[in-house]
């Protein structure tokens, strides 16, 4: 059975950068049938994306966020990574990372299944 | 970018109830749509993909449907494990989600 872990700092002080990691099991992260992500949800809010890894290793980011994520994998972990830089109180959230289907003709970017979510305050 | 929004934004209703809400695309975004199921403290449940194919497992209750710029979810028959928050989100161009519909008891 596929799950997902997330895991990383609870506490991130302002313009500090904030790691987290995604540990998956039950499926090796370099199937070509999906890709790997990471959303976030700020308190209260609704669902923002932030990027994808294929993979192949390839990258597709949020425009708002693009210069200051990034997003990696460790194949030999089989976990994928992602680090977003410059953090202010606005970078407070749940994170979570999920599967994603890679494109196909019958399914194709949707997010199944998703971690459990990692809350991540920034504050000084 | 492609902008989703969803109505209504709360939503109360009762067991029994047929509910629909309603998500609409910026720009065409043809069938690539999927809609998510999120109870509180818990990480969003896939229910609906190609904005009408029903994840297997998911209860034939809920249905989706659209293509272009609008779309729909039905659930026909509201169960007590319904009342939740339901999010639209595309597929078409990068990424993004409605805002959320919060279904609350009436």
């Amino acid at each position: 059975q596929l799950q997902l872990q997330e895991s990383g700092p609870g506490l991130v002080k302002p313009s500090e950068s904030l790691s987290l990691t995604c540990t998956v099991t039950g499926d090796s992260i370099i199937t070509t049938a999906y890709y790997w992500g990471w959303v976030r949800q700020s308190p209260g809010e609704g669902l923002e994306w932030l990027g994808t890894i294929s993979s192949s290793g390839d990258t597709l980011y949020n425009p708002s966020l693009k210069s200051r994520l990034s997003i990696s994998m460790d194949t030999s972990k089989n976990h994928f990574s992602l680090t977003l830089s410059s953090v202010t109180a606005a970078d407070t959230a749940l994170y979570y990372c999920a599967r994603v289907h890679a494109p196909g003709v019958v399914r194709g970017g949707e997010f199944d299944p998703w971690g459990q979510g990692t809350l991540v305050t920034v504050s000084s | 970018d492609i902008q989703m929004t969803q109505s209504p934004s709360t939503l109360s209703a009762s067991v029994g109830d047929r509910v629909t809400i309603t998500c609409r695309a910026s720009q065409n975004i043809n069938i690539w749509l999927a809609w998510y199921q999120q109870k509180s403290g818990k990480a969003p449940k896939l229910l609906i993909y190609r904005a009408s194919t029903l994840e297997t497992g998911v209860p034939s209750r809920f249905s989706g449907t659209g293509s272009g710029t609008d779309f729909t979810l039905t659930i026909s028959s509201l169960h007590p494990d319904d009342f939740a928050t339901y999010y639209c989100q595309q597929y078409h161009s990068y990424y993004s989600f409605g805002q959320g519909t919060k279904l609350g008891i009436k």
